[in-house]
């Protein structure tokens, strides 16, 4: 069965601070996906990481995703108080690409 | 397109009472998801959808719930007799089995379900 498991659950930020989240599987994948939720709101997709090695970017974030390893990582680059948010990363299973989200990341930037 | 839209946005329900969901997927999508979500938890598979065929469906789904997709197009997600434990976000999904990304998967706005 496919598990995903994200660290930290919580995650408090002075902003101008750096910060990485971790996203671990269970199970072999090759992709990995990130998506940001805001209070009261549904899923934005963040990034799609399709292969090995794969690394995206996108503003102060940049993920990444090793196979091997079965990780995923979330990067914040000195962080703002806009990307206070909770973060989630999920894994398809292996057939009909159901997603398995983790639990969350919830990200407070303080100014 | 405006990409998934879901009806209703909130629903509120006394424990015992039918209720039925709405999701429109982007256009060109064969892929149609639901998931469910409680507070504090990421979402949860429920089940989904190629074209009008269901393909699976999650132990999570009970046989008071049900969901349909006829012709292929949108998709109604039906709870029986709700339970106060029925209340949470459902959210759709739809997504593409060709192109770049394959698959990926685009959120509509979800209903909020409360189970009074």
């Amino acid at each position: 069965e496919l598990k995903v498991e994200q660290n930290p659950l919580f995650l408090s930020m002075q902003e101008g601070k750096n910060y990485t989240i971790y996203c671990n599987y269970s199970t072999t994948s090759d992709r990995l996906y990130w998506y940001r939720q805001d209070p009261g709101k549904s899923l934005e997709s963040l990034f799609v990481l399709l292969s090995n090695g794969a690394v995206k970017q996108e503003g102060r974030l940049m993920a990444s995703l090793d196979t091997k390893a079965r990780l995923s990582t979330l990067h914040i680059t000195a962080a703002v108080h806009d990307l206070s948010a909770t973060y989630f990363c999920a894994a398809p299973m292996e057939y009909g690409n159901k997603l398995v989200f983790g639990a969350g990341t919830i990200l407070r930037v303080k100014s | 397109d405006t990409g998934v839209s879901q009806n209703p946005r909130h629903k509120i329900t006394k424990r015992g009472q039918n209720v039925t969901f709405r999701c429109d997927p982007i256009s060109e999508h064969n892929r149609l998801y639901w998931y469910r979500q409680t507070l504090g938890q990421g979402p949860e598979f429920l089940t989904y959808f190629q074209n009008e065929a269901q393909l699976e469906k999650s132990r999570l789904l009970s046989d008071r719930f049900s969901a349909e997709r006829p012709k292929g197009s949108f998709s109604t997600l039906e709870i029986q007799r709700t339970e106060q434990g029925d209340s949470a976000m459902y959210l759709c999904a739809s997504s593409s089995t060709s192109g770049g990304d394959y698959n990926e998967q685009f959120f509509g706005p979800g209903t909020r379900l409360t189970v009074l």
